[in-house]
């Protein structure tokens, strides 16, 4: 099956703190890629950050970063510092044939000031 | 570079009547892809294109809506004799075409549809 799991629908932290996201998946391959998609409200969705599964090193973009495990096929995403603008949907993605995007439900994250 | 643009924004009509959404994504990325936001859920695929070339359909997209991409640049989706049930968000995005590694999606912002 190509699913994605988000399990968490809604999180808040305070500002500042850091939280974590997390996002298992199905799969049969050995090489495939793995992203997470931000939707903050009204706007539109924006790549996060993605990861490679071959790549044993886990991916980081600013204070963003991911905790990849590939034997568990979870792939969690960090945010260190959290500040206002985090505030925004949080999808994980997997792309399948001809790249299409296969989503998880996400997770609604709040930083609270 | 403009983004991935999606016209109109919203749309409010009546059920049984037909729409039709358009997406320009960016200049020089031959994917184009559709897809369909319900409240509280991620996106789902409904249809891919490369070129002007549709490439792949969903089961989810009866044989009510069409979608065209004439000249490889601008998309059209069109859903006819509308129901309450297709009341969503549908986002376009585009992508490169560079072979691997696998491209990362723009998206645009989406026409939210209500169906009365």
């Amino acid at each position: 099956a190509q699913t994605v799991t988000q399990s968490q629908p809604e999180m808040s932290v305070q500002e500042a703190e850091t939280v974590t996201l997390s996002c298992t998946y199905d799969t049969s391959e050995n090489n495939y890629y793995l992203f997470w998609y931000k939707q903050p409200p009204s706007r539109q969705m924006i790549l996060v950050i993605r990861q490679e599964a071959y790549k044993q090193q886990n991916a980081t973009e600013n204070r963003f970063s991911v905790n990849f495990q590939k034997a568990a096929k979870s792939f969690s995403l960090k945010i260190s510092d959290s500040q206002l603008g985090d505030t925004a949907m949080y999808f994980c993605a997997r792309p399948f044939g001809n790249e299409k995007l296969t989503f998880g439900t996400g997770t609604r994250l709040t930083i609270i000031p | 570079d403009t983004g991935v643009s999606q016209n109109p924004r919203h749309k409010i009509t009546k059920r049984g009547q037909n729409v039709t959404f358009r997406c320009d994504p960016i200049s020089e990325h031959n994917r184009l892809y559709w897809y369909r936001q319900t409240l509280g859920q991620g996106p789902e695929f409904l249809t891919y294109f490369q070129n002007e070339a549709q490439l792949e359909k969903s089961r989810l997209l009866s044989d009510r809506f069409s979608a065209e991409r004439p000249k490889g640049s601008f998309s059209t989706l069109e859903i006819q004799r509308t129901e309450q049930g297709d009341s969503a968000m549908y986002l376009c995005a585009s992508s490169p075409s560079r072979g691997n590694p696998v491209q990362t999606q723009y998206f645009g912002p989406g026409t939210r549809l209500l169906v009365l």
